[in-house]
């Protein structure tokens, strides 16, 4: 089984604070995708990012690709109560076809 | 309206009965795939397809099994449904898996 770590599992933080969640394997991936969940319904993605050293901006959420595409951030600045939810890494592997996800970082913003 | 649809929703059933969970998209993608979400172990693929006829095993494929017949449909059977089958599971489709995973609303089991 190839793993994607996470990093952290819960984040509790203020209105107006930053952060940054970390997606590690140890494996290169052929394309990594960032998902956000809402409890009981299915992840949605928000970026995908495909080139090693890839920068991607989505509002106020800042996503990166490491050079060697071994693993994966994203930053949000400025963080919102709207942006509570299970942020998933996941992607494909090089090897093959098999999706994987990582264990996922629950955030909840205080308002 | 491009969807993915599963059902039943929610199921409440007990050992050894044979179940099926329906899923269907009517987006014309290649690629589907299972996955099951329990808590501290987030989501982990179970079956998935490339296409029709295709089927592969994820990280968890035992005690399911899947069919792929037609492109639209992936039913997911559980021959002798046990208590740690119990999960949230959801059902995806995409063009392919390098691509965004578009996920059905879930089906929530319970085997008692």
């Amino acid at each position: 089984t190839q793993l994607l770590e996470q990093s952290p599992q819960f984040l509790s933080i203020q209105e107006g604070e930053n952060l940054t969640v970390y997606c590690n394997s140890s494996s290169v991936f052929s394309s990594l995708q960032w998902y956000r969940q809402e409890p009981g319904e299915g992840p949605v993605l928000l970026v995908t990012v495909v080139t090693g050293g890839e920068v991607k901006k989505l509002k106020r959420l800042t996503f990166q690709f490491g050079d060697a595409r071994k693993d994966s951030s994203l930053h949000i600045t400025a963080a919102q109560p709207g942006d509570t939810g299970l942020y998933l890494c996941a992607g494909v592997f090089r090897t093959g076809n098999q999706f994987y996800f990582g264990t996922g970082t629950s955030l909840t913003v205080i308002p | 309206e491009a969807q993915v649809t599963q059902n039943p929703r929610y199921l409440i059933t007990v050992t050894g009965k044979k179940l099926t969970v329906t899923c269907s998209q009517n987006m014309n993608h290649e690629y589907m795939s299972w996955y099951r979400q329990d808590p501290g172990l987030g989501l982990r693929q179970i079956y998935y397809s490339m296409n029709v006829e295709v089927t592969d095993k994820g990280d968890v494929p035992e005690g399911y099994k899947v069919s792929r017949k037609e492109k639209r449909n992936f039913p997911l059977i559980l021959e002798s449904p046990s208590p740690n089958q119990t999960s949230l599971y959801f059902c995806a489709s995409s063009p392919n898996p390098l691509h965004e995973q578009f996920f059905g609303p879930g089906t929530r089991l319970t085997v008692l």
